[in-house]
């Protein structure tokens, strides 16, 4: 049973520059959200897709954006870059409607650094 | 505004003991409350979760209590062992519009079981 994947495992940046960063959700999932965790933090929520539109938003400017396909993985779009969004950015996956559909389930996150 | 609090940054805990981490929460709209265990370099490890009718939920080692009066909820782990050592986050649903749900987190506790 394939879980969530992400891709690339790192990236360095500058500041000024444009980066994405792509999700795969587990197998039978067809929600994907997004999420920031900085040092010492835990994750903050960016924006979660279904049916590939944006359904919810967190506390992010409109640098970050996003999108998802009709195969249901995603990407994260982060314009302007700003030091501050060195992070470990984390994907989700659940299955929207269902029992469990609070239950989401992480990859292993992107680590973004910004120089 | 911090609505989810885990205030203790770490805890040791010699193994076969009983681990206790703690999480308060503030918004009593949530209604399902997960933990979450972290290794480094990997994403959240979904753990268990209870529901904001329940007040217990156990899985083998993992047990989770939940004092809605106090707006507070536990998780405890007997036997402890070392591989449990790793960062535990409590994690609220909070529910938006439609079917959409995002995760607020606490800042995590850090586990030490010694051997």
């Amino acid at each position: 049973d394939a879980g969530v994947t992400q891709s690339p495992t790192h990236l360095i940046k500058t500041r000024g520059q444009q980066v994405t960063l792509r999700c795969s959700p587990k197998s039978g999932h067809d929600t994907v959200s997004w999420y920031q965790q900085a040092l010492g933090q835990g994750p903050q929520f960016i924006f979660q897709y279904y049916e590939e539109e944006e359904r919810q938003r967190g506390n992010f400017p409109d640098r970050f954006s996003g999108h998802q396909f009709p195969n249901y993985s995603s990407e994260l779009n982060v314009n302007a870059l700003l030091l501050g969004d060195s992070a470990l950015y984390l994907c989700a996956s659940s299955l929207s409607g269902g029992p469990t559909s609070y239950e989401q389930y992480f990859g292993p996150g992107t680590r973004l650094t910004v120089t | 505004d911090q609505q989810v609090k885990q205030n203790s940054p770490s805890l040791s805990v010699q193994e076969g003991r009983i681990s206790i981490l703690n999480c308060d929460y503030t918004n009593s709209m949530f209604d399902y409350f997960l933990w979450y265990k972290k290794y480094p370099a990997e994403g959240p490890t979904f753990l268990i979760s209870i529901s904001s009718i329940k007040d217990k939920n156990e899985d083998g080692r993992f047990t989770v209590f939940l004092n809605k009066s106090a707006k507070h909820l536990s998780l405890h782990i007997v036997p402890s062992q070392p591989g449990d050592s790793a960062v535990y986050f409590c994690a609220a649903r909070a529910r938006g519009g439609g079917a959409t749900n995002k995760l607020i987190f606490g800042t995590g506790t850090l586990l030490a079981v010694q051997p």
